[in-house]
């Protein structure tokens, strides 16, 4: 079974532009979650999403956005970059949504680089 | 606010060595505590899971305990091997919530 997927794996751009992150996940999960990782913050909480709904959002401003597909596939837009979007971006997928004991499968990230 | 505090920052151990990886966290009420494993340029896979009734989990030559009552956790890692190299991070989880915290990671370098 294939693994969760995104695209592109690196991306340059500069401030003020903005960018679309896309991740597949695994074939029949339908829970679909967004972190960002920073070396100075660790992993944190964008969104998650689950049948075609965002159910549950982060601390981010709202220049961060997302959507996810019938088909589960998700996407994610930064809009008016900053120095400080600078950072990886991983997409998890999990069977169900909200479910303790369920395993999120991680992706293997698109590192974004802001100029 | 939840916070989630690992130490060491950084660990360097020779291969074949033991090391045991500690978390601290505040979140409540707590539901479960994954451990996960992060190769560099690679994203997280879970390693163990424990929920506030378990206080061990094993998963080859990674083993967990938990304190629920003290809300520490700690990995063991036996018999490093280099590919054991890679940052490991703690997440727990509050019941009846979907957030999920997490701890900035233990670098661990293992050298032969």
């Amino acid at each position: 079974k294939a693994g969760v997927t995104q695209t592109p794996r690196y991306l340059i751009k500069t401030r003020g532009q903005q960018v679309t992150l896309s991740c597949s996940p695994i074939s029949g999960h339908r829970s679909v979650s967004w972190y960002q990782q920073t070396p100075g913050q660790g992993l944190q909480f964008l969104f998650e999403y689950f049948s075609e709904t965002q159910r549950n959002k982060g601390n981010f401003p709202g220049r961060f956005s997302g959507r996810q597909f019938s088909n589960s596939r998700s996407e994610m837009n930064v809009s008016t970059l900053e120095l400080g979007d600078s950072a990886l971006y991983l997409c998890a997928s999990s069977l169900r949504q909200d479910r303790a004991a369920d395993t999120q499968y991680f992706g293997p990230g698109t590192r974004l680089t802001v100029l | 606010k939840n916070q989630v505090e690992q130490s060491p920052q950084s660990l360097i151990i020779l291969e074949g060595k033991n090391c045991t990886l500690q978390c601290n966290y505040t979140v409540s009420p707590f539901s479960n505590l994954r451990w996960y494993k992060q190769d560099t340029g690679r994203g997280p896979v879970s390693l163990t899971i424990m929920t506030f009734s378990e206080n061990t989990k094993s998963n080859g030559r990674y083993t967990a305990t938990l304190d629920a009552d003290t809300k520490q956790s700690s990995l063991h890692i036996t018999a490093s091997q280099l590919s054991d190299s890679a940052s490991y991070i703690c997440v727990p989880r509050g019941a009846g919530s979907y957030q999920l915290t997490f701890g900035k990671g233990t670098k661990l370098s293992v050298i032969p």
